[in-house]
């Protein structure tokens, strides 16, 4: 089976813009997890999204929001971008949620000027 | 709320010694303890894993305990080698699928020649 992939692997933004990611899970996969990753703070969880639905959300400001659609592709999109929203955004997948190994894909690395 | 804290942040080790990464865990009703290993520039990767049922699981050189009294869990790597040099994350999550998962914040370790 193919990977998790995400889209696009790199972006610059300048503050007060939006960005939109893109992810792909492995197919059959119904749970899509989304972290930050920046130096020094590890894997700060955004949300997971399950069948559509966002069933955990992590401690971010409204501005980080997230979809998934019927073929569990799912989008997370940051509105009015600060400088301190550069790092690398990952996605993660697996077929049914946390008690299973996460498949993580290659990231898309944001920078914010 | 959930937290897990990892130590140490950074760890240098001899080659062919045995390195030691601990978190502990919040959430009493954690049950599930992966840990991923994620090289320079690489996505992180799923290593070993235990659940609450097990005091300890290992895996050729790579070893994890768990105290759920204390609430600890461990990474064991003995005989350490060049390949072992990557970051790594210790995580936890609850019960079911639909529960968050919760990560360190990550050790650097380093195996010096």
């Amino acid at each position: 089976k193919a990977g998790v992939t995400q889209t696009p692997r790199y972006l610059i933004k300048t503050r007060g813009q939006q960005v939109t990611l893109s992810c792909s899970p492995i197919s059959g996969h119904r749970s899509v997890s989304w972290y930050q990753q920046t130096p020094g703070q590890g894997l700060q969880f955004l949300f997971e999204y399950f069948s559509e639905t966002q069933r955990n959300k992590g401690n971010f400001p409204g501005r980080f929001s997230g979809r998934q659609f019927s073929n569990s592709r799912s989008e997370m999109n940051v509105s009015t971008l600060e400088l301190g929203d550069s790092a690398l955004y990952l996605c993660a997948s697996n077929p049914s949620g946390s008690q299973e190994t996460q498949y993580f894909g290659p990231g898309t690395r944001l920078l914010v000027l | 709320g959930e937290n897990v804290e990892q130590h140490p942040s950074t760890l240098s080790v001899q080659e062919g010694d045995s390195a030691v990464i601990k978190c502990t865990y919040s959430d009493s009703a954690s049950n599930y303890f992966p840990w991923y290993k994620q090289e320079l520039g690489k996505r992180p990767q799923l290593i070993i894993d235990i659940r609450s049922n097990v005091g300890e699981k290992k895996d050729q050189r790579i070893a994890v305990t768990l105290n759920k009294t204390a609430k600890h869990f461990s990474l064991h790597i003995t005989e350490t080698q060049p390949e072992d040099s990557a970051v790594y994350f210790c995580a936890a999550s609850g019960y079911s699928s639909a529960s968050k998962i919760i990560f360190g914040s990550g050790t650097r370790l380093s195996i010096r020649p």
